[in-house]
């Protein structure tokens, strides 16, 4: 059974433009979260989707957002890229929100110049 | 606001010793608490599950203790060995999964 795959897995963006990141979960699974990861912040929550609708999002600016199509598969948009936006982007499938167990994908690295 | 803190920030030991890793958390009110493990530059891989209910689990060399009452889970690693070496990171979750910074560990040979 396939696990979480992101896409692209480097990524390389000048300041001021925009990107946007693919996440698909494990067959099955129908949450996804999306975190951002960084040496000084560490693991932050950005967004979770179920069911195609967002249903928990963290401390993040409007200018990263999401969203979820039928298939469960996830995309998050970053606009009006900053050098502080540089990070490994992990995503986490699970069955269903709140089920125990969440599996990541080995994420994507965004690299702002 | 659910906080997770994870002392200390890196280890070195040398192979074969015994270790633990600490994790605390600041809201007791979780659904579990989870250990992962993250090789540079790549994604987690989950080590252990420990449900609210549950006190410990144990995988191979691994056990996972939690006590949701003072806050704390501890990760306990049997006969280090070098591909120990990783970082290693606790999360809580609630409504939404909070992590750790994480310990770095270094297992010398």
């Amino acid at each position: 059974k396939a696990g979480v795959t992101q896409t692209p897995r480097y990524l390389i963006k000048t300041r001021g433009q925009q990107v946007t990141l693919s996440c698909s979960p494990i067959s099955g699974h129908r949450s996804v979260s999306w975190y951002q990861q960084t040496p000084g912040q560490g693991l932050q929550f950005l967004f979770e989707y179920f069911s195609e609708t967002q249903r928990n999002k963290g401390n993040f600016p409007g200018r990263f957002s999401g969203r979820q199509f039928s298939n469960s598969r996830s995309e998050m948009n970053v606009s009006t890229l900053e050098l502080g936006d540089s990070a490994l982007y992990l995503c986490a499938s699970s069955l269903v929100p709140d089920h125990p167990e969440a599996f990541f994908g080995q994420g994507t690295r965004l690299t702002v110049v | 606001k659910q906080e997770v803190t994870q002392i200390p920030a890196a280890l070195s030991v040398p192979e074969g010793e015994n270790l633990v890793l600490n994790c605390s958390f600041t809201d007791s009110a979780i659904y579990n608490l989870q250990w992962f493990r993250q090789d540079p530059g790549k994604g987690l891989t989950s080590l252990l599950l420990i449900q609210s209910s549950q006190r410990e689990q144990t995988s191979g060399r691994l056990n996972a203790s939690l006590d949701k009452s003072s806050g704390r889970s501890t990760l306990y690693i049997a006969a280090s060995q070098p591909g120990d070496s990783a970082t290693y990171l606790c999360a809580a979750r609630d409504d939404k999964i909070i992590f750790g910074k994480g310990t770095r560990l270094h297992i010398l040979p």
